[in-house]
């Protein structure tokens, strides 16, 4: 049973928008920035985004996070094929004293 | 290039000990807090432990507090994880992470970047 909650799947065409969604609580994304992970089938997880919001070099702009209270977003516009992967995102957890992740969002690129 | 590279996996006894290892390369290994996570088969990500970039501060998630023991050596540039009395439930792919943070316009940040690519342990008789 994963801290945070993400729907398990989600799926869309190329070029459409998507969106995962990330819930928490008061002690870690109510409190804390949310980071996400990809990672690609057979591979470890990759840093998309972190601090909510920012991008590491690399990372196209396609991809994109907001949070709100204790929610957290991921978006992927211009959906390509290359982003089917696994999708997880992680906060620090003031209670827990480390960081939590939800039980990833599996995206299928039809 | 940062580089995290992770070795020591392998199949054990259920009860029985291994010792991973993480080297890193390309940063300032001394510098940071690290991270070992793992991942069951088919599951997802499960922090299990972190250290201080001088060591003198270690904690553990619940499941594994009592049996592994993460230390750093920082002359060498590498973390270990001591697994003792490992159990079925220990079974995964085990990650290291380098811990980032930031603090700016009254924002703390902290993520993990880069992870290594992962060892397979598996606990089975």
């Amino acid at each position: 049973q994963s801290v945070l909650t993400q729907s398990p799947s989600a799926s869309g065409t190329p070029g459409q928008r998507v969106t995962i969604s990330c819930s928490g609580s008061s002690s870690n994304i109510g409190s804390n920035t949310v980071n996400w992970y990809q990672q690609l089938p057979g591979t470890a997880p990759k840093l998309l985004i972190y601090g909510t919001n920012k991008r590491p070099s690399g990372v196209p702009d396609r991809f994109s996070g907001s949070e709100s209270g204790t929610s957290a977003s991921l978006a992927i516009s211009g959906l390509q094929f290359e982003d089917e992967a696994d999708y997880y995102c992680g906060a620090w957890d003031d209670t827990l004293r480390g960081p939590v992740f939800g039980g990833g969002t599996k995206l299928t690129v039809l | 290039e940062v580089q995290l590279v992770e070795s020591g996996g392998g199949l054990v006894q259920p009860g029985g000990s291994l010792r991973l290892s993480c080297a890193a390369s390309g940063f300032t290994f001394k510098n940071d807090w690290m991270h070992w996570f793992r991942q069951a088969p088919g599951k997802g990500l499960e922090w299990v432990s972190l250290i201080y970039s001088d060591g003198s501060d270690t904690r553990y998630a619940d499941s594994v507090k009592g049996r592994f023991t993460t230390s750093r050596d920082n002359a060498k540039n590498t973390l270990y994880l001591q697994m003792n009395s490992l159990r079925a439930e220990d079974t995964a792919v085990y990650y290291c992470a380098r811990h980032l943070s930031d603090y700016s316009n009254n924002i703390d940040r902290d993520w993990f970047d880069p992870w290594g690519q992962g060892t397979l342990v598996t606990v089975s008789s």
